[in-house]
């Protein structure tokens, strides 16, 4: 199976430094995309960032930038400045020609004060 | 604008009785997918429509589930009847179409099967 590896079930950060979540995918298609979700205690999952397999630089979102390392098969979420309300699940996913997102198991991430 | 609207937010059943979901995604938008997430683990597919036809729906169990999306705006997705191991948080999404980026979800019904 073509499955999504987040190595990291759990996580703490200091409230304003900077926090890498791992994200590992396998995929056989050449054109995909890599998404980034938060998902609070409330239940919503929340896009985070994109990345399409051809896009020639990291994406970035404020706050949030991708590291992507496509000969790795590696996304990597960077937080920067940590705030206490980003302490949640994040997970990342894999879309591809099928049009489904293919969800890794999340990380925890805790933002201590 | 309205995100998508799930109902209802909680769910507590006994088992072999029926249950049934709904979701309206946002407005214009033609895809609309079910995911289901059990607990500590990422959504899985159930059901991807394209307006209202059901284009992927090989992790749906057939046997008991059913969705429907009449008129390709809400949907709604039924057990009948409900196993234990249904116990999960059942999440709509909805996306401009196809090949957008970007899927958002619903707050999602969280159904518990006692």
């Amino acid at each position: 199976a073509q499955k999504i590896t987040q190595t990291q079930p759990g996580m703490f950060v200091q409230e304003k430094e900077a926090v890498t979540l791992d994200c590992t995918y396998d995929t056989s298609d050449p054109s995909y995309g890599l998404f980034w979700y938060k998902q609070p205690s409330s239940g919503e999952m929340i896009f985070l960032i994109y990345q399409g397999s051809y896009d020639q630089q990291n994406a970035t979102e404020g706050r949030y930038s991708l590291n992507f390392q496509k000969a790795r098969k590696s996304a990597n979420l960077v937080i920067s400045a940590s705030q206490l309300g980003d302490s949640a699940m994040y997970f990342c996913a894999r879309g591809d020609s099928s049009y489904k997102l293919i969800f890794g198991s999340g990380t925890r991430l805790l933002v201590r004060p | 604008e309205a995100g998508v609207v799930q109902s209802p937010r909680y769910k507590i059943i006994e088992k072999k009785q029926p249950v049934a979901f709904w979701c309206n995604p946002i407005s214009g938008h033609n895809t609309l997918y079910w995911y289901r997430q059990n607990l500590g683990q990422g959504p899985e597919l159930l059901i991807r429509y394209e307006n209202e036809e059901a284009v992927d729906d090989s992790q749906l169990p057939k046997d008991r589930f059913s969705a429907e999306r009449l008129k390709g705006v809400d949907s709604t997705l039924k057990i009948q009847p409900a196993e234990l191991g249904d116990s999960a948080v059942y999440l709509c999404a909805s996306s401009l179409s196809r090949g957008n980026t970007e899927a958002f979800f619903g707050q999602g019904t969280r159904l518990t099967v006692v």
